[in-house]
C-alpha cells in the first residue's frame, strides 16, 4: 500500500453529466476526506467519513453532491448535474484515527465545458 | 471570511536566500501543519505543530506554532530551486473535529 489513489486522475465532462470519482485511501486509515482545490486557493472541506459513516458535510456540499464510503473502505464522490463552477482539483486524504496529519491523493483534475 | 491568511501570497528568490512564510489567524487552532504541493499533485504533510511555542525543524526548514496558538512561520534557510512550490499552512480548530482550514498558500519560486 504506497498512499492515497485516486481516480481518474483528469476528466473532462459536459455541463449537465453526472461524474463520478474514486478514492481508495491507506488501508489502516479509518478517516477519509474530501477536499476541493481551486487555482490560487487552498483546499476547501467538502466531507468526512469515519469508517463508513459520515460525519461531517460542509455547506460547499450541495444536493447535487454525494459522498458514500460503503464498507469503509474506498469512497466515491459523485457530481450529478455538473455546472461549469465544478470545475477543480478534488482532492481525497485518508488519517489514522489519532493524527492530525493527512495524506492526500495526487487529486482528480475536472474540467466542465 | 479566511480564517487562515498568509502572507507573502507569491514569493520569488535566487538560490542561497533565506525567507520567511507567515500564517495568522484571528482563531485559536488545536494543531497546525504545513503542506506542500506541487503542481497537479496533492498536498504532501512537511510538519504538525499542536503546543502554543513549539518550534520543529526539518533540515532547513524551521517551524513554529505562536504562543497563543494563532499563527505560525515556516523558515526556510539557504533555499533551493528544490524548495519550489505551494506551501500551505493549515489549522485544526477544537470545534471542527478532523476538518483543516487551509490558508490560499504561498507560492514559492527559487531561482538558480
Amino acid at each position: 500500500d504506497t498512499g492515497v489513489s485516486q481516480d481518474p486522475r483528469h476528466k473532462i465532462t459536459k455541463r449537465g453529466q453526472n461524474v463520478t470519482f474514486r478514492c481508495d485511501p491507506i488501508s489502516e486509515h479509518n478517516r477519509l476526506y474530501w477536499y476541493r482545490q481551486t487555482l490560487g486557493q487552498g483546499p476547501e472541506f467538502l466531507t468526512y467519513f469515519q469508517n463508513e459513516a459520515q460525519l461531517e458535510k460542509s455547506r460547499l456540499l450541495s444536493d447535487r453532491f454525494s459522498a458514500e464510503r460503503p464498507k469503509g473502505s474506498f469512497s466515491t464522490l459523485e457530481i450529478q448535474r455538473t455546472e461549469q463552477g465544478d470545475s477543480a482539483m478534488y482532492l481525497c486524504a485518508s488519517s489514522p484515527r489519532d493524527s492530525y496529519g493527512y495524506t492526500f491523493g495526487s487529486g482528480t483534475r475536472l474540467t466542465v465545458v | 471570511t479566511q480564517l487562515l491568511e498568509q502572507s507573502p501570497q507569491f514569493l520569488s528568490i535566487q538560490e542561497g536566500e533565506n525567507l520567511t512564510v507567515y500564517c495568522n489567524s484571528s482563531s485559536v487552532f488545536s494543531s497546525l501543519q504545513w503542506y506542500r504541493q506541487e503542481p497537479g499533485e496533492g498536498p504532501v504533510l512537511l510538519v504538525t505543530v499542536v503546543t502554543g511555542g513549539e518550534v520543529k525543524k526539518l533540515k532547513r526548514l524551521t517551524f513554529q506554532f505562536g504562543d497563543a496558538r494563532k499563527d505560525s512561520s515556516l523558515h526556510i534557510t539557504a533555499a533551493q530551486p528544490g524548495d519550489t512550490g505551494l506551501y500551505l499552512c493549515a489549522g485544526a480548530r477544537e470545534t471542527s473535529g478532523s476538518r483543516l482550514t487551509f490558508g490560499e498558500g504561498t507560492q514559492l519560486t527559487v531561482n538558480p
